[in-house]
């Protein structure tokens, strides 16, 4: 069965600190992989997909950026975070038309 | 933009009563989706259907789906303490592989 991995589950960062977060999808073979945004008490962002390893596409001008080195892992990153950028932070991968998500990352920026 | 709008934004009911939920979309769609989602966790996937169906069952949800008004709702049946929760539409149509969420109801279900 296909299992989705996030870390770390809470992170605390001061403003201006560079970030790395996490994913890894066991038992799936080149999976459409999304990173999603939630503020508080809202819907969820999405922020950027991929379709396969190296390619990017991204859904809002901001502050991050990610990555896709291998076919299952997937990276959101910044070089200096903005206290904006405090959320909850969403990892998913889908085969056909449905989403599976991971448990997510809780991000605070101070 | 928000694809998918829900309604009500929250609902309180006792434990057994039914819950419903609706959804309102903008753009032609190939499906809908609903998605829960438990405080401080990940979404999920609770049932899809499709923009040739009107109606799907799973176990105590209900979901229909009205592509004329551009709606769907979902009916939880015999409501649990366990279904408090945020529930989720999310629809793709012009998005392809994308999916876009609405803002959720928030349903708490009082034991």
């Amino acid at each position: 069965s296909q299992t989705i991995h996030q870390w770390p589950a809470t992170l605390v960062q001061p403003v201006g600190s560079p970030l790395s977060l996490e994913c890894t999808v066991e038992g799936t073979s080149n999976p459409n992989l999304y990173w999603y945004r939630q503020a508080a008490g809202r819907g969820l962002q999405l922020l950027f997909y991929s379709v396969g390893i190296g390619q990017i596409s991204s859904e809002v001008p901001q502050n991050l950026s990610a990555s896709r080195p291998q076919d299952r892992q997937f990276i959101l990153s910044s070089k200096k975070l903005l206290l904006s950028d405090s959320g909850f932070y969403l990892c998913a991968w889908s085969a056909y038309d449905t989403q599976y998500f991971g448990p997510g990352t809780r991000l605070t920026v101070l | 933009s928000q694809q998918g709008e829900e309604d009500p934004q929250a609902l309180s009911i006792q434990e057994g009563e039914n819950a419903t939920m609706n959804c309102s979309y903008k753009t032609s769609i190939n499906n809908l989706q609903w998605y829960r989602q438990n405080s401080g966790r990940g979404l999920v996937h609770l049932i899809l259907i499709r923009s040739n169906e009107r109606e799907k069952h799973s176990g105590r949800l209900r979901v229909t789906l009205d592509t004329s008004k551009k709606s769907s709702s979902l009916l939880i049946t015999a409501s649990r303490a366990a279904d408090t929760a945020s529930y989720f539409c999310a629809t793709d149509g012009e998005y392809g592989n994308k999916l876009v969420f609405g803002a959720g109801t928030i349903l708490r279900v009082k034991s």
